[in-house]
């Protein structure tokens, strides 16, 4: 299939600050992607969404930035809390396949 | 709403022996459903597609023999691991995607970590 990857394995920051996680894709013909958060020993939870429509999508303290011209995709949170400390995975729908893709993944620490 | 569980959550056999992992969806009907597998401080890794009442599209380098799944209804997939061994051991986590919806959008289960002696 093809490759999404994450520029930062790991990020840490400080609680209260912003966070700012990377993701590149290499399919230019998907159309949709989706930001997932794990915790550890849990299954994929479901953060935010964006279609190729569309270049920023905003949710509650998160908005995701999509730039097809690169096909690069980030997710930002806003005021980080510890709570947010997880894993964070973006996947991309190729619809030709009806499958998704999972990038590699970049782990969020938010110290106190 | 959109709820999806897995059973067991947790397994410990012994190499050789065969596991049965539920996939359900509680409150919704999905005529697909998706096998992953996710190894320690690594992504999910699609193995196959479940499609209600036909077989499973498996990805490449996975085995359909070993890994056998079964989407008799339209809340419930089984993935199978046949003899299981110590490398087999991992995270196996589904989805499903809710039936009649053009969307995109799929839930995942809490997952089912596999320990294989």
């Amino acid at each position: 299939g093809e490759s999404v990857g994450l520029h930062l394995p790991t990020l840490s920051v400080q609680e209260g600050d912003n966070s700012i996680i990377n993701c590149a894709y290499s399919n230019s013909a998907s159309d949709y992607f989706i930001w997932y958060k794990q915790e550890s020993g849990k299954g994929p939870q479901f953060i935010i969404d964006i279609r190729s429509n569309m270049d920023k999508r905003q949710g509650q303290r998160v908005t995701v930035l999509l730039n097809k011209t690169v096909k690069h995709l980030s997710l930002q949170i806003a005021a980080t809390q510890p709570g947010d400390s997880a894993v964070y995975f973006c996947a991309e729908w190729e619809g030709n396949f009806n499958k998704f893709y999972f990038g590699s993944g970049t782990k969020l620490n938010v110290k106190p | 709403g959109a709820v999806v569980s897995q059973h067991p959550s947790w397994v410990i056999c012994k190499s050789g022996t065969s596991v049965k992992i539920e996939c359900r969806s509680l409150d919704f009907q999905a005529t697909t459903m998706f096998w992953y597998r996710q190894f320690p401080k690594q992504s999910l890794m699609l193995m196959a597609t479940s499609n209600e009442g036909s077989k499973a599209t498996y990805e490449q380098g996975v085995e359909k023999d070993k890994f056998l799944i079964n989407h008799a209804s339209l809340t419930l997939s089984t993935l199978t691991v046949t003899s299981a061994h110590p490398e087999d051991s991992s995270f196996y986590i589904c989805s499903a995607r809710l039936a009649g919806r053009s969307s995109n959008e799929q839930f995942f289960g809490p997952g089912t970590r596999l320990t294989v002696l």
